[in-house]
């Protein structure tokens, strides 16, 4: 069974980058499409971007001139940037599998919540 | 971009009572991309109903999906007090995939 764990920093300054971490474990990522999705406290979710294990990425247009998704230099994670960030970022943020660009979100990680304050 | 707009917001139910949750698409969706995810508190979205009807696994039998083209709905049969959660509907057809606001299903 895949296991995904979102790791990185509770807080970031505003203006900065929030840099987080997907490590896939019981799995390999090859052959998988891997996103990130958001969700601020107590409000639903918002898909932010996915990449495919060999490098190709799709973002939300709503993120996309703030956020770049790789493929970690460890062979099984995978990492968001999130540029100059507001509090409106403040968010849990989860990364899950799915098996096509067109499929629902099979496994996820437990989450982050990542704060953006001074 | 695809709205999903989820009702009701919140459904206040009694264990044993059946649930019927809606989402509507702003624009017709092809059921392959239409998916239903349980969420409690503090944990991750668990993924219930892929392609409109079909059932994740391990996921029991009292948890169906059915709809199409806008309207969708997810029935809980018989509420088991571990059902009490939110729940989201989601499209993953077309970029960028969206999701509904969702509804709360609380005990009455």
């Amino acid at each position: 069974q895949v296991q995904l764990q979102e790791s990185g920093p509770g807080l970031v300054k505003p203006s900065e980058t929030l840099s987080l971490t997907c490590t896939v474990s019981g799995g390999s990522i090859s052959s998988f499409y891997w996103s990130w999705i958001r969700q601020p406290p107590g409000k639903g979710l918002e898909w932010i971007g996915y990449i495919y294990y060999s490098g190709s990425t799709n973002y939300n247009p709503s993120l996309k001139s703030r956020v770049t998704i790789s493929v970690g230099t460890s062979k099984n994670q995978f990492s968001l940037n999130l540029s100059s960030v507001t509090a409106a970022d403040t968010a849990v943020y989860y990364c899950a599998r799915h098996p096509t660009p067109y499929t629902d979100f099979d496994s996820w990680g437990l989450g982050t919540l990542v704060t953006v304050s001074s | 971009e695809i709205v999903l707009t989820q009702s009701p917001g919140t459904l206040s139910l009694s264990p044993g009572e059946r649930a019927t949750l809606s989402c509507r698409a702003s624009q017709s969706v092809s059921s392959t991309y239409l998916a239903w995810y349980q969420q409690k508190p503090g944990q991750a979205p668990r993924l219930l109903i892929y392609g409109a009807s079909s059932r994740a696994t391990g996921i029991p039998d009292r948890f169906s999906g059915s709809g199409s083209g806008t309207d969708f709905t997810l029935t809980i049969s018989r509420l088991e007090p571990e059902d009490f959660a939110v729940y989201f509907c989601q499209q993953c057809g077309s970029s960028p995939r969206t999701f509904g606001q969702g509804t709360k299903v609380e005990i009455k």
